[in-house]
């Protein structure tokens, strides 16, 4: 079945390297995204990566996907206060169907210590 | 600007009674969503629509229901059969354009609706 896991919680000092881990189960994933969520507030996307890339690179965010383990990560590089947040990670699968339907994790807090 | 409204931010309900989260587009995008988020849970998908006058059930439809008239509107209501309706309710959007392109979904700031 479609499934997609998160750690819980990382904290990190300002200034500091941010790595958000993301494992999916379904190998059919075209895109893999992901979303920052502010208290109270909806997510707001980030980045995306396709299935084909292995890298991807955006001012402090780099997305690395290894498709043979099935495993995605965000690096947030000189992390700030203002990156504290739930990062979510999404991946759409395709489908008869093609809902463009998401799959989310869990969520990932992020606690940024001054 | 392009966006997705939802309203109200928050909202409560009584025992007993139906109560409706709007949800408005003018992305132009043909696909609206609608989710459920409890605390420390990610996003669970409540109905779903690819095009005007259809939609579908997600995984906990169950105590919900949905209409799509407009393009740009895709209303939810909770309805008293939902036992549990406590939550943060999630509307988004995506273009809906095809298989194997790139659709991430936008959200709204989403709704909060508590019981009375």
């Amino acid at each position: 079945g479609e499934d997609v896991e998160q750690s819980l919680f990382l904290s990190v000092r300002e200034g500091d390297s941010s790595v958000i881990n993301c494992t999916y189960t379904d190998s059919s994933s075209t895109y893999l995204y992901w979303y920052k969520q502010e208290p109270g507030a909806g997510l707001q996307l980030l980045t995306y990566i396709f299935s084909n890339m292995d890298m991807k690179q955006d001012q402090r965010l780099t997305v690395l996907l290894n498709k043979k383990d099935k495993h995605l990560s965000l690096r947030i590089a000189d992390t700030q206060t203002g990156d504290s947040a739930i990062y979510f990670c999404a991946e759409r699968v395709e489908g008869s169907s093609n809902t463009g339907k998401l799959i989310f994790g869990q969520g990932t807090t992020l606690q940024v210590k001054p | 600007d392009g966006g997705i409204t939802q309203s109200p931010k928050y909202l409560f309900r009584k025992e007993g009674q139906n109560v409706t989260l709007s949800c408005e587009q003018n992305l132009n995008h043909d696909a609206m969503y609608w989710y459920r988020q409890d605390p420390g849970q990610g996003l669970r998908l409540i109905y779903y629509s690819q095009i005007v006058n259809d939609f579908q059930k997600g995984d906990i439809a169950e105590g919900y229901s949905v209409s799509r008239e407009k393009k740009e509107s895709f209303p939810l209501t909770v309805t008293s059969a939902q036992k549990n309706p406590t939550a943060f309710y999630l509307c988004a959007s995506s273009i809906g354009r095809g298989q194997g392109t790139n659709q991430p979904q936008h959200f709204g700031d989403g709704t909060r609706l508590s019981i009375l």
